[in-house]
């Protein structure tokens, strides 16, 4: 099956911008999306399709996708933010259709 | 509102099998829009999917998983299952049932609603 490729950590100052990416070929084929996972939770899904936002996500959390990269920004990151985020999507590399996740990336808010 | 709750032993003897089931409430299993999927999370690691089922019993697995996993659905109760056999200490890890969307009649990657998860422990 296909990977997904992420930064394992990356830190961001309290109120800047941050960019979080995943990397694979599944991403040329098939919709990226991000969850965020706080310490002893559940992921939460922050982004689907590459760019949609459930009900309930901030605004400040937003998506893209440049052929084999989807990326994730915050645009003016809070405290509540430091998080692990993990991207996923679909992967049609095997003989049937399977799902592939990133292997994360902690968010750290300084 | 969607509840997910898993349940199930939290501790399996090596080469034993693991069984968690999870309850839908909130929401019926039998849609059409939405497969129900099972994924876990090694302690300190991260997100594995191990497999997903419709409300018709179609199942999709990850291919490392496929020969000992098994994914099946009660509608007349409202759960679904994971039978995961020959485990090992390696298949230690909190395991999350969730609700994924559909996309043309297979997995689509997106899992909207989770479960709290479970600890399994795979121990003598």
């Amino acid at each position: 099956s296909s990977e997904l490729t992420q930064d394992p950590a990356v830190s961001v100052a309290l109120g800047q911008t941050v960019r979080i990416t995943c990397q694979g070929d599944s991403l040329r084929s098939y919709y990226a999306s991000w969850y965020q996972q706080k310490p002893g939770q559940a992921p939460v899904l922050v982004i689907y399709g590459n760019n949609y936002r459930p009900s309930g996500i901030p605004d400040r959390f937003s998506g893209s996708t440049s052929g084999n990269t989807a990326s994730l920004t915050i645009t003016g990151a809070q405290a509540e933010d430091e998080a692990d985020y993990y991207c996923n999507s679909r992967d049609s590399s095997g003989n049937h259709p399977s799902v592939v996740f990133g292997g994360g990336t902690k968010l750290t808010v300084l | 509102q969607l509840q997910l709750q898993e349940s199930g032993p939290g501790l399996v003897k090596p080469s034993e099998t693991l069984s968690l089931t999870c309850t839908v409430s909130g929401g019926s299993i039998s849609s059409s829009s939405y497969f129900w999927a099972w994924i876990r999370q090694p302690p300190g690691k991260g997100l594995e999917w191990i497999g997903s089922i419709y409300y018709s019993g179609s199942t999709y697995y990850t291919p490392s998983l496929k020969s000992r996993a098994t994914i099946s659905v009660d509608t007349s109760k409202n759960q679904f299952s994971l039978n995961l056999n020959s485990v090992t200490a390696a298949d230690t890890a909190v395991y999350y049932c969730a609700r994924e969307g559909s996309a043309a009649g297979v997995p689509s990657g997106k899992f909207e609603s989770w479960g709290q998860g479970t600890l399994v422990t795979v121990s003598s």
